[in-house]
């Protein structure tokens, strides 16, 4: 079953703006989590929000959570070339696993 | 250094021909799972352990073993491979509790002729 919904599938844009990315989901989390991968290596963490919390900031990046839409979004502002990525977010529930979206593929062109 | 390490990182064998992914982590992790990735699909559980001797399944299971007889190792087994089990593999680990960040091994791509 497939929890974590990414939005967009692909995103282009320049070097120097904002991107933005959106996850949704079905059933009720207990936190949420962000991850990126490089093409082809493992994931690497960016971040997790709590049920309980509606937004979090780390470096560039911003977390929001809407428990009430199901949904989350990640801001990565002043985009630069090595955030060229997949971007992931995970669900993990009151249970032990956690379940991936199939990511949003980002580019940051020069 | 804290880190997820799988072996091998790239195989290739042939249908039916058993194997085994070993993963290792050495952060005495309780939580240790095993996920495949596939294009257009993201990251799929296959199987997860909260601790030695504990395993379940994941959401896609079928056709795959794995074991935990000590904290830190967590083989993923194929006993009998198939073409639809190529794909990328990755192997995960993190601390008991719902709240705790996963760290990931490198991967482990495979090719099943």
């Amino acid at each position: 079953s497939q929890q974590g919904e990414e939005d967009p599938q692909a995103l282009s844009i320049q070097e120097g703006e904002n991107a933005t990315m959106n996850c949704s989901y079905k059933t009720s989390i207990n936190n949420l989590q962000w991850y990126r991968q490089n093409s082809g290596r493992g994931l690497v963490h960016l971040i997790l929000i709590r049920s309980n919390e509606r937004e979090k900031h780390s470096g560039r990046l911003r977390v929001t959570l809407d428990t009430s839409k199901k949904s989350s979004s990640l801001l990565i502002t002043a985009s630069r070339a090595a955030d060229t990525a997949s971007y992931f977010c995970a669900t993990g529930g009151y249970g032990q696993n956690f379940v991936f979206g199939p990511g949003t593929r980002l580019s940051v062109l020069p | 250094e804290a880190q997820v390490t799988q072996n091998p990182r790239y195989l290739i064998t042939v249908t039916g021909k058993k194997l085994t992914v070993t993963c290792s982590q050495n952060m005495n992790h309780e939580y240790m799972s095993w996920y495949r990735q596939d294009p257009g699909l993201g990251l799929r559980q296959i199987y997860y352990s909260m601790n030695v001797e504990v395993t379940d399944k994941g959401d896609v299971p079928e056709g795959y073993k794995v074991s935990r007889k000590e904290k830190r190792n967590f083989p993923l087994i194929l006993e009998s491979p198939s073409p639809n089990q190529t794909s990328l593999y990755f192997c995960a680990s993190r601390l008991q509790g719902g709240q705790e960040t996963q760290y990931f091994g490198p991967g482990t791509r495979l090719l099943v002729l």
